[in-house]
């Protein structure tokens, strides 16, 4: 069974950091694209980043560039976001999920980790 | 970037009514669209992806047309734990946009 377990979410002052982290489990991790997907509070959907199977190549929106860098460790079958300069804006569920096998898009999600920036 | 508009915003029907949700991109993504169900409180799961290819596991009352700039998802009978609500996602450009969502509400 596919499993996405992500972990680091917390409360953090705008201006400050923090770093998520997603294992997965039940398929071969390193032979998928890895997202990252956010939804603020009652809002919509977002893509924030994805990284390609050997970690070369990295996309952004461009809200997150500059501040965000996604990472992945295929030995610990494990996904992460760095987020620095955290805005308020930023605040939001951070779903880890598996790229599409030879198609953009995204198949397994994580439950979610949430992120709070307030002072 | 890639917008994505998703019409009705939300709409009331009742089980076994057949559902339309229609999204329009800006510019064309040939079939690169995918349909997604959120509940409340859980992640999204895919339904649709390539325009009109059910992903594994989606009854087959879930169906995907459209090409270009014009999709929709119908759900030909409507069952109680379909209530929920849908999102489009172009993957045609990075970033990957997803449309507002259509909330599917009981009349």
């Amino acid at each position: 069974e596919v499993q996405l377990v992500e972990s680091g979410g917390g409360l953090v002052q705008p201006g400050g950091s923090l770093r998520l982290s997603c294992v997965g489990s039940g398929f071969a991790f390193s032979s998928y694209w890895m997202n990252w997907v956010r939804q603020a509070p009652g809002k919509g959907l977002e893509w924030v980043a994805n990284i390609r199977q050997d970690g070369r190549e990295k996309n952004y929106v461009d809200s997150v560039k500059g501040r965000f860098t996604i990472s992945r460790d295929n030995a610990k079958n494990s996904l992460y976001l760095q987020m620095n300069s955290l805005r308020d804006e930023d605040t939001a569920v951070y779903y880890c999920a598996r790229g599409l096998d030879q198609w953009p898009g995204t198949d397994y999600w994580g439950q979610g980790a949430l992120v709070t920036v307030s002072s | 970037d890639i917008q994505m508009t998703q019409s009705p915003s939300s709409l009331s029907a009742s089980v076994g009514d057949r559902v339309t949700i229609t999204c329009r991109a800006s510019q064309s993504i040939r079939t690169y669209l995918n349909w997604y169900q959120q509940k409340p409180g859980k992640a999204p799961q895919l339904l649709i992806y390539g325009a009109s290819s059910l992903q594994s596991g989606v009854p087959s009352r879930f169906s995907g047309s459209g090409s270009g700039t014009d999709f929709t998802l119908s759900i030909s009978s409507l069952q109680p734990e379909d209530f929920a609500t849908y999102f489009c996602q172009q993957g045609y450009s990075t970033p990957q946009t997803f449309g507002q969502g259509t909330k599917v509400e009981i009349k």
